[in-house]
């Protein structure tokens, strides 16, 4: 079984901050991990995906994510936080083992970046 | 490329309603999947697809069908609406062969059960 978890509801950040979403899996194997963003209104956008290599990884509009095995974390962060950052953003996880093509969402954290 | 096309947007129905929400997407994408986002609930999967002729069910698929006749579209009937259903609902499709590869996903269906 796979699962992922994101305890934070909502994150608050000031505008050329640092800012963290987190994120914990769980799988039997070995993991494939992606961060989406949306929008109001929108549908999912794809920021960055870890399959294997280098545990830190780039993705869109200045995001990165770090893997860590140990943990069984993948959080996502941005150096400098802009105000059109704000958004609802999801975790998810597909686990190499169990062969299956869908993967499980998190519930989602909704970042407020303020001005 | 239009990548996954969801159609209505918007749809209010009466309870005990039937209808259809259309999915399709022209990227000749394998998996396809259908997810419904409730406010602190995230996204629950409610059907998905492996290919054409072949549908699972997903973690909340009560009230709803599926069926997949052909690899570009994937629609989502509800037999007999119910506000419970009151929901945003959310088509993915996947490539082939990828199990490292994003999904791609619709702009959403916005429904409301009355």
């Amino acid at each position: 079984a796979q699962s992922v978890a994101q305890p934070e509801d909502q994150v608050n950040v000031a505008e050329g901050n640092p800012l963290t979403v987190k994120c914990t899996y769980s799988v039997s194997g070995n993991p494939y991990l992606f961060w989406y963003v949306q929008y109001p209104n929108r549908g999912l956008q794809f920021l960055l995906k870890y399959i294997t290599g280098d545990n830190l990884v780039k993705g869109s509009y200045g995001f990165e994510a770090e893997f860590n095995k140990s943990q069984t974390s993948f959080h996502l962060k941005k150096p400098s936080a802009l105000v059109s950052d704000s958004a609802l953003y999801f975790c998810a996880v597909r686990d190499i083992s169990g062969g299956s093509y869908i993967p499980t969402f998190g519930r989602g954290t909704s970042l407020i970046v303020h001005p | 490329n239009a990548g996954v096309t969801q159609t209505p947007k918007f749809q209010v129905l009466k309870t005990g309603q039937s209808m259809t929400l259309q999915c399709a997407q022209d990227m000749n994408h394998e998996y396809m999947s259908w997810y419904r986002q409730d406010p602190g609930m995230g996204l629950r999967l409610i059907h998905y697809s492996v290919g054409a002729g072949i549908t699972d069910q997903g973690e909340v698929p009560n009230g709803y069908n599926v069926s997949r006749s052909t690899t570009e579209d994937f629609p989502l009937r509800l037999l007999s609406a119910a506000p419970s259903q009151t929901s945003v609902y959310f088509c993915a499709s996947i490539p082939p062969g990828a199990m490292n590869t994003e999904a791609f996903f619709g702009q959403g269906t916005r429904l409301t059960v009355v």
